[in-house]
């Protein structure tokens, strides 16, 4: 079976603090995604990478970057947490190509106070 | 651009009733098209999928249908369980696009 692991399942951080949150997939998918999701919207893309060091912005890049240093891991960075960044974060990896669906992990809820 | 419409929630129904949760979708070409299934506390899961017009994906008594002349892909399934209570979400994948839109999601509860 496909794992996608993110390293934490909840998260309390203080405004200002840089975050990190890491995601690692064992099927050496191509294309790995983060995405917020809140309620009444649905997921929002944050950042997608299709490759190593490569990536693309989403629908809500603002505030956020991330790292793919390796095929198996990226990261999402928040550089100086905000309070509406208090959200869940969903990581997710695929395969290459429009046929393939996508396999999450299980979600880090992000509190910021 | 390509986008997903899905029927606003929540629905709320009984053991044994049919469950139809609609999904239309705006694309160029021929999309590949998704239902994933939120359970509470946890992430995404693929449910099922169509790569093709009138492709038919089925899973756990769950079905869809790529209907292109509808531009839909409606969730079906004949009778419910209490387990079956999650958010369902449809997504689209475009022909050559490395990305996933998804619906905002319909959140399904059944009821004893």
């Amino acid at each position: 079976d496909v794992k996608v692991t993110q390293s934490s399942r909840y998260l309390v951080k203080r405004t200002g603090e840089k975050v990190f949150l890491e995601c690692v997939q064992d099927m050496d998918h191509e294309n790995m995604f983060w995405y917020r999701q809140d309620p009444g919207l649905g997921l929002r893309l944050i950042y997608f990478s299709y490759d190593v060091k490569m990536k693309e912005k989403g629908d809500i890049p603002e505030g956020y970057s991330v790292s793919r240093e390796k095929k198996e891991r990226f990261s999402l960075i928040l550089e100086s947490a905000s309070t509406n960044q208090t959200s869940m974060y969903l990581c997710a990896s695929r395969r290459q190509g429009p046929l393939y669906g996508a396999f999450f992990g299980q979600g880090t809820r992000l509190t910021v106070v | 651009g390509d986008s997903v419409t899905q029927m606003e929630g929540p629905v709320t129904l009984s053991e044994e009733a049919f469950l139809t949760i609609n999904c239309t979708y705006t694309a160029t070409g021929y999309p590949s098209l998704f239902w994933y299934v939120q359970y509470p506390g946890e992430g995404l899961q693929l449910l099922l999928k169509a790569t093709k017009a009138d492709d038919k994906g089925s899973n756990k008594g769950f079905e869809a249908t790529y209907r292109k002349e509808t531009t839909s892909f409606h969730l079906e399934k004949g009778s419910v369980q209490v387990s079956d209570s999650a958010v369902y979400f449809c997504a689209l994948s475009g022909a050559g696009a490395n990305n996933l839109f998804f619906g905002t999601g319909t959140r399904l509860t059944v009821i004893p």
